[in-house]
């Protein structure tokens, strides 16, 4: 069974400009999560999506991150414009239902610069 | 109230010890308490999980050991070896949270041949 994939793995940019994150989650997973992780921190959930709808964005800095999940499946996650603070690795994770266990990709280290 | 701690931040054990890492939590609606590995580059893999109606749960060298009255719960390594340096996260999650994990910060584990 195929993981959860993430594109790029790696991204340097400059603060101000805009950089997306694309996630694949396993087939037939409902369940899409976004983190974030911060250097020497435990994941922060941005946004969870059930199938194309968002079910907790409680976390995700809605002035410059955005995020959609068209046709329920692969998904991606915006920054515009990027600060500084945004340096981390955004990891992408999917389960088959709310609950269930959580499968996650490699992530995509992101560097502000 | 919707933290998890975790201690020790970096921990350092001989080949063949016990490898002990612990997590206390103020949420009493918390009910599903995993743990994580993650190796460099890699996303966070489930190792073990726990839910309330036990206090302890094994599965190979590895044991969860839960308090539900002091909220705390701990992970336990046997026999630690070199290949199960990488780090260590708790998380926490409850059926009201739709699946949201509250990462505790991490513990990096170094197992010394």
């Amino acid at each position: 069974e195929a993981g959860v994939a993430q594109s790029p793995r790696y991204k340097i940019i400059e603060k101000r400009q805009s950089v997306a994150f694309w996630c694949n989650p396993i087939s037939g997973h409902a369940t899409l999560y976004w983190y974030q992780q911060i250097l020497g921190q435990g994941p922060k959930l941005l946004i969870q999506f059930q199938n194309n709808g968002v079910v907790d964005d409680s976390q995700l800095p809605k002035d410059r991150f955005s995020a959609e999940r068209l046709k329920g499946v692969d998904s991606t996650l915006k920054i515009q414009p990027a600060k500084l603070e945004d340096s981390a690795v955004y990891l992408c994770a999917s389960s088959l239902d709310p609950g269930g266990e959580q499968f996650f990709g490699p992530g995509t280290r992101l560097t502000v610069l | 109230q919707q933290q998890v701690k975790q201690s020790p931040q970096s921990l350092i054990v001989q080949k063949g010890g016990i490898s002990i890492i612990n997590c206390a939590y103020e949420n009493t609606a918390f009910d599903y308490f995993p743990w994580y590995q993650q190796f460099p580059g890699k996303g966070p893999a489930l190792l073990i999980a726990i839910r309330p109606d036990v206090s302890e749960k094994k599965e190979g060298r590895f044991t969860i050991s839960f308090n539900k009255s002091a909220k705390q719960f701990s992970l336990h390594i046997m026999d630690s070896q070199p290949g199960d340096s990488a780090t260590y996260f708790c998380a926490a999650s409850g059926d009201n949270q739709g699946g949201k994990l509250i990462f505790g910060q991490g513990t990096e584990l170094s197992v010394k041949p």
